[in-house]
């Protein structure tokens, strides 16, 4: 089992629709969990850190479910320039899933 | 302040020969990551340098490649003798401390032909 899975997509969702996405982890100690976005031919940049409590920042929500060990992103109201990869990285190591590539249409 | 400078952003190189890429962190970051990112694909973890600590090499693909990192400072990524399948964007990214977000770097592009 991989270290970190995310579901590749692709979502391809219209504007102003809700996405979640979720990536499971294999190592139950794991304790940093963040989402990152990547646009195409560009370096990663972090969106958001992942706490305990769930965190929010706008349209964007991020939640982890240790029990499951799984963490979530959830955009609300996507807009055209949501589009994009999303890559969810976990524990320490820095390890990142293989990201869940997602399109916003007009 | 000064972002994570990686230098060439481009290398084209012959199957079989030596590069070597090199990472500049942000000042007083003391963890650094190297990842391989082929075209399409997720990133590839390489090899991982805190502080003055044993850097976890477990992600080095053969041992064609190797890196270095001087103190806190400068890392470089040599791949011996590449092959086509060599061919990615390098990814470096430093961070305060382990377990904190990552500041990456532009990039390397590497083509091996």
């Amino acid at each position: 089992r991989k270290e970190v899975e995310q579901d590749p997509g692709p979502f391809n969702v219209p504007e102003g629709a809700t996405v979640a996405f979720n990536c499971t982890y294999s190592n139950s100690a794991s304790q940093s969990f963040f989402w990152y976005r990547q646009d195409c031919r560009k370096e990663p940049k972090l969106l958001m850190s992942v706490y305990s409590s769930g965190n929010e920042d706008g349209r964007f929500t991020a939640q982890l479910n240790r029990a499951s060990q799984y963490i979530s992103l959830l955009i609300r109201d996507s807009k055209l320039s949501d589009s994009a990869t999303y890559l969810c990285v976990v524990n320490r190591d820095m390890r990142f899933g293989a990201g869940t590539r997602l399109t916003v249409k007009p | 302040g000064a972002g994570v400078s990686q230098s060439p952003s481009n290398k084209v190189t012959e199957k079989g020969k030596d590069v070597e890429l090199r990472c500049d962190p942000i000042s007083g970051h003391t963890a650094l990551y190297w990842y391989r990112q082929r075209l399409g694909q997720g990133l590839e973890f390489l090899i991982y340098f805190q502080g003055n600590s044993a850097p976890d090499k477990s992600g080095l693909p053969s041992d064609r490649f190797s890196a270095e990192r001087t103190g806190e400072s400068v890392s470089t990524l040599t791949i011996q003798r590449t092959q086509q399948e060599d061919s990615a964007v390098y990814l470096c990214a430093s961070s305060p401390w382990d377990s904190q977000p990552l500041h990456f770097g532009n990039g390397t592009r590497l083509t091996v032909t």
